[in-house]
């Protein structure tokens, strides 16, 4: 079975600034998909990015970007010029393609707080 | 685009009593939405996988008796808390498929009294 592990519990992060988020997961599948998603004070899930395993290039969305190391399971996201409104729990997401169900693995959850 | 909506936002309820909840995806067609529960600070636990036209498939340890999921049209599905208890009381939220994405419903906020 897949798993998804988020090992920090809590990350801050100076308004302007960058922070990386850590995610692994664990599957004996080459071709699924990753995605990080943000939680804010709202506790509305907002896809803040989708990573496709089959691409080798990492997924940016503006400020945000990931860092997808395939073979060691890594799926990290970086956020540039960090500001107040980053400030939510983040979830990384694993899906797999050939179950076909579209079910999320979700890790554990970090929280971030960006302080001015 | 890609809007869910979920109703009621909050709702308080009497122990022994059911409550309904809506999510309805607003601009586009899912066959298959999503249930969650969620507790404060921690990760969002999967209850069930709803399938237009079929039953819903229920995750391991979820009462399927108890937490009813009817997916009706292409665009609503419902979740039925029967004899709601304190301890149902929680953060539930729904999402809906499209394409490799799920797109999520604002949540409802359960409580139990």
């Amino acid at each position: 079975a897949q798993t998804v592990t988020q090992s920090q519990p809590e990350m801050s992060v100076q308004e302007a600034e960058t922070v990386t988020l850590s995610c692994t997961y664990d599957t004996s599948e080459s071709d699924y998909y990753l995605f990080w998603y943000k939680q804010p004070p709202s506790r509305q899930m907002i896809l803040v990015i989708r990573q496709e395993a089959y691409k080798q290039q990492n997924a940016t969305e503006n400020r945000f970007s990931v860092n997808f190391q395939k073979a060691a399971k890594s799926f990290s996201l970086k956020i540039s010029d960090s500001q107040l409104g980053d400030a939510a729990m983040y979830f990384c997401a694993y899906c797999s393609i050939s179950s076909n169900t579209g079910k999320l693995i979700f890790g554990q959850g970090t929280t971030l707080q960006v302080k001015p | 685009g890609a809007v869910v909506s979920q109703h009621p936002s909050r709702v308080i309820c009497k122990s022994g009593t059911s409550v309904k909840i809506e999510c309805r995806s607003l601009d586009f067609q899912a066959t298959t939405m999503f249930w969650y529960r969620q507790f404060p600070k921690q990760s969002l636990m999967l209850m069930a996988t709803s399938n237009e036209g079929s039953k819903a498939t229920y995750e391991q340890g979820v009462e399927k008796d108890k937490f009813l999921i009817n997916h009706a049209s292409l665009t609503l599905s419902t979740l039925t808390v029967t004899s709601a208890h304190p301890e149902d009381s929680s953060f539930y939220i729904c999402s809906a498929l499209a394409g490799q994405k799920q797109y999520f419903g604002p949540g409802t906020r359960l409580t139990v009294t």
